[in-house]
């Protein structure tokens, strides 16, 4: 059974639209969340991370956590072309130390149509 | 930032022979890293968790044998694949976090893309 679930899409969006990509989670001792985006070829990279209910933006990104329902999303407002990657939804047990392994879902592919 | 740097980004061998793959960190003590596997248009899987010091805690059906791992620093740990096959050919990425900064993400090498002929 998987720990973390995504569509894997493709989800094709317009160039300058919302992208809005959904995550859920079945273990619910998960206390931090995190999105990476990883380019065909390369290691991913850290948009966001989420450790409380409720929204958290950073420029064009707005991760949503919602514990109650085991729910984790990511918005990308004003997509661009460039934005068009897969994005791994990821989470793990405990927030402080380093040695917490994290659970990453099997990612969606974003498009972002001119 | 934390700085993971991931040496070589890609190596073919020969089958059968080994191959050592190093993740150090750059700008920060990481007594934890992570090595990850992921097949063409496939997730990361989690292979092992590497500690310093101590020996590394293996995934379910990860052979501890066959991927050889060590910590022997707060900045370095090494993944050695041992008498490779065509099978392991794959992308392996070691992460590690950089628990004393702002950023508590954890931070991913480059990568390095395994060919075994």
């Amino acid at each position: 059974q998987k720990e973390v679930e995504q569509n894997s899409g493709p989800l094709s969006v317009p160039e300058g639209a919302i992208a809005s990509l959904n995550c859920t989670y079945s273990d619910r001792g998960s206390q931090s969340f995190f999105w990476y985006r990883q380019y065909s070829g390369k290691s991913p990279e850290l948009i966001m991370s989420i450790y409380s209910n409720g929204d958290k933006e950073d420029g064009r990104f707005t991760a949503q956590l919602n514990k109650a329902s085991q729910y984790v999303s990511l918005l990308i407002r004003d997509s661009q072309p460039s934005d068009s990657a897969t994005y791994l939804c990821a989470g793990g047990a405990i927030l402080t130390g380093g040695g917490n392994k994290l659970t990453f879902g099997t990612g969606t592919q974003l498009k972002v149509e001119l | 930032g934390a700085v993971v740097s991931q040496h070589p980004s890609r190596v073919i061998c020969k089958s059968g022979t080994s191959v050592k793959i190093e993740c150090r960190s750059l700008d920060f003590q990481a007594t934890t890293m992570f090595w990850y596997r992921q097949f063409p248009k496939q997730s990361l899987m989690l292979m092992a968790t590497s500690n310093e010091g101590s020996k590394a805690t293996y995934e379910q059906g990860v052979e501890k044998d066959k991927f050889l791992i060590n910590h022997a620093s707060l900045t370095l740990s090494t993944l050695t694949v041992t008498s490779a096959h065509p099978e392991d050919s794959s992308f392996y990425i070691c992460s590690a976090r950089d628990t004393a900064g702002l950023n508590y993400g954890y931070t991913f090498g480059s990568g390095t893309r395994l060919t075994v002929v």
